[in-house]
């Protein structure tokens, strides 16, 4: 049974460029969230949907942005990319809306240079 | 807004030595709070999780929390650790109730163990 898949796994990526990053929930989840975590800290709420409407988000600025797709799966994306946008993004799915059962991906690690 | 602070950032432990890592959370209403585990090369996997009843939860891999609601605290145990509980430890709260969905992280401890 696959887990929460994402990719790329490794990317990296020029100052001012724009990055969409993908994620397929485990089967028969319909809720996708997106955190980042930058080196030495905890992850950090961005995004989250839930049979395809935005439930929540995060403090991060409009160059951010999210879609769910009718197969649940879902892209994050980010315009305008700054160095300090370089972080691990994890992608974590669950069957409700809530975090209860949350399984997260391995996630994918953006460089900025 | 809720945080989470945890207190250690790096704990080195001998096998059979007991864990106990700090975790204090600041929010007014009530919590659900969680304990995350990333080994080495990993995603982070759940290890237990408080929503109410009996504050004294136990998880995975031997592992249990205690929620002191007086003291704002959810602290990690583990009588024994083992080699292979080396990895970085993650505290997690979510406000409690409809329309809240987001976990708020801690900085997270890294754990290490020394055969």
């Amino acid at each position: 049974d696959a887990g929460v898949t994402q990719s790329p796994t490794h990317l990296i990526k020029t100052r001012g460029q724009h990055v969409t990053l993908r994620c397929s929930p485990i089967s028969g989840h319909k809720s996708v969230s997106w955190y980042q975590q930058v080196l030495g800290q905890g992850p950090q709420f961005i995004f989250q949907y839930y049979e395809k409407e935005e439930r929540g988000r995060g403090n991060f600025p409009d160059r951010f942005s999210a879609r769910q797709f009718p197969n649940y799966s879902s892209e994050l994306n980010v315009n305008a990319l700054l160095l300090g946008d370089s972080a691990l993004y994890l992608c974590a799915s669950s069957a409700s809306g809530g975090p209860y059962g949350y399984t997260f991906g391995s996630g994918t690690r953006l460089t900025v240079v | 807004a809720q945080s989470v602070s945890q207190h250690n950032h790096h704990v080195i432990l001998s096998e059979a030595a007991s864990l106990e890592l700090g975790c204090n959370y600041s929010y007014g209403g009530t919590v659900n709070l969680f304990w995350y585990v990333q080994y080495p090369g990993q995603h982070l996997q759940l290890l237990l999780k408080y929503f109410s009843g009996d504050p004294l939860v136990k998880g995975i891999k031997g592992f249990e929390a205690e929620f002191i609601k007086s003291k704002f605290s959810f602290n990690l145990r583990k009588p024994s650790v083992q080699w292979s509980d080396t990895a970085e430890y993650f505290c997690a709260v979510k406000a409690s109730g409809a329309g809240s969905y987001q976990l708020t992280f801690g900085k997270g401890t890294k754990l290490s163990v020394i055969p």
